[in-house]
């Protein structure tokens, strides 16, 4: 199954930032997915990432806070845009594999202060 | 919407014994897919097992197995001979049987932080 690496694994980043996280499959991938998880709680969908398309956004997620970029097959970008506190939380991508499994990222680990 | 309940906070258990971790779920799908992840201290999502709502038989996985009991939407997670490397929270998670764009998601619950005492 397909392999994502994920950077950075974690990052201390100044309120009214911005930061670039980035995933590489080690093979091509139609969908990729960005999930938030904030301290102690579940996973949340951000968005699904199509190549050549607009990424689909869940609700409470805007694409100004959140914009995704799918260039190729293979990779994508998420940038949480304008930082605060309150998007300190643990950030995967992942991507559907074979037999309706699913792999993900090692995480971003992001502190606003 | 669909969404994923899991009851237990924490749990416990001694090593080599054996534990139940709860999961219920809520869809008006007859269709669908049910899967438990593992996430340890390192964050690494891992999957622990999946079962398709149309197959009546309980998936296994060495130690791992399910108890699915679709007419209650149940799906509970049962560890045998438990191992101190088992010590994570654990995540059952959904996923309709709809194609297209975001109906592949995973809807997770809230997760249970599983220790294994020695």
């Amino acid at each position: 199954s397909a392999v994502i690496s994920q950077k950075p694994s974690r990052d201390i980043c100044q309120r009214g930032t911005s930061l670039t996280i980035q995933c590489q499959v080690d093979s091509q991938v139609t969908m990729m997915f960005w999930y938030r998880q904030q301290p102690g709680q579940s996973l949340t969908l951000i968005a699904t990432a199509n190549q050549g398309s607009e990424a689909t956004y869940e609700s409470g997620f805007v694409i100004d806070k959140f914009p995704i970029s799918r260039p190729n097959l293979t990779f994508s970008t998420l940038t949480v845009s304008n930082m605060s506190p309150e998007d300190s939380s643990i950030y995967l991508c992942s991507t559907r594999t074979a037999n309706y499994g699913y792999t993900f990222g090692s995480g971003t680990r992001l502190t606003v202060v | 919407a669909q969404t994923v309940t899991q009851s237990q906070p924490e749990m416990s258990v001694q090593e080599a014994e054996t534990v139940t971790l709860s999961c219920t779920y809520d869809t008006s799908e007859s269709d669908y897919y049910l899967f438990w992840y593992k996430q340890p201290p390192s964050r690494q999502m891992i999957l622990v097992i999946r079962q398709e709502a149309y197959k009546q038989q309980n998936a296994t996985e060495n130690r791992f197995s399910v108890n699915f009991q679709k007419a209650a939407k149940s799906f509970s997670l049962k560890i045998s001979d438990s191992q101190l490397g088992d010590a994570a929270m654990y995540f059952c998670a959904y996923r309709s049987p709809n194609s297209g764009g975001s109906n592949y998601k995973l809807t997770f619950g809230k997760g249970t932080l599983l220790t294994v005492n020695p």
